[in-house]
């Protein structure tokens, strides 16, 4: 079935460095990647809408100059969290589709700690 | 704006035992709905999907759903669980297209006694 990876599972990193998490749909091609924050004990926010080809879509209170969002290819989205601090530490999930009309099939996600 | 609730936070059952997990919409239009598990670190997967046409939708291990549009709920059943469904469960709501951002709600975390 269809699969999506993301990569690393796990990064701690110091405060005011960048870090670069990627998200592959490894059998599929996906135009449309999505990017969300979990806090602990919390739901999943919906961060931003990559696009292959074309600028993320960020939502609402979502610093686009922060959370870098690159969708170069039809398999492969990355998130940058630049300058990360410690509030930025949580787990960040993607998720892809083939198409519109395709469930999304979620990575496994990844957690970031900053310190 | 489309949101969803899931009023339960922690729900305890004993295996064996019938399951129902709540989850209740608001959305403009006819909705897309969904039900999502995630065990601890990992990222979610999903149990089913409503559509349209019938209203009682079943799923993975042994899941269903039923939608009831009058009570704008989409309601997660097991008839008998199992130790190994242990895990947070989300109800998710989206727009037309299963590849539409979905808005998520809160999640309940099942814990099973044996």
């Amino acid at each position: 079935g269809a699969v999506v990876s993301q990569h690393p599972s796990r990064v701690i990193c110091k405060s005011g460095t960048s870090v670069k998490i990627e998200c592959r749909s490894l059998d599929f091609q996906a135009t449309t990647m999505f990017w969300y924050r979990q806090f602990p004990k919390k739901s999943l926010m919906l961060m931003a809408t990559s696009n292959e080809g074309s600028k993320a879509t960020y939502e609402q209170g979502v610093e686009k100059d922060k959370f870098l969002i690159n969708h170069a290819s039809l398999t492969l989205s990355t998130l940058t969290v630049t300058s990360a601090h410690p509030e930025d530490s949580s787990f960040y999930i993607c998720s892809a589709s083939q198409d519109y009309n395709s469930p999304l099939h979620f990575g496994n996600g990844t957690r970031l700690t900053v310190t | 704006a489309q949101s969803v609730t899931q009023p339960d936070i922690h729900i305890t059952v004993s295996e064996g035992a019938s399951l129902e997990l709540r989850c209740n919409y608001s959305y403009g239009a006819t909705p897309y709905l969904f039900w999502y598990v995630q065990s601890p670190g990992q990222g979610l997967q999903l149990l089913l999907k409503y559509f349209s046409g019938d209203t009682l939708v079943q799923g993975i291990k042994g899941f269903e759903a039923e939608f009831k549009r009058s009570q704008s709920s989409f309601n997660l059943r097991k008839p008998s669980v199992h130790w190994s469904d242990a895990a947070e469960y989300f109800c998710a709501v989206g727009g037309t297209g299963t590849a539409s951002k979905l808005t998520f709600g809160t999640g309940t975390r099942l814990q099973v006694t044996l």
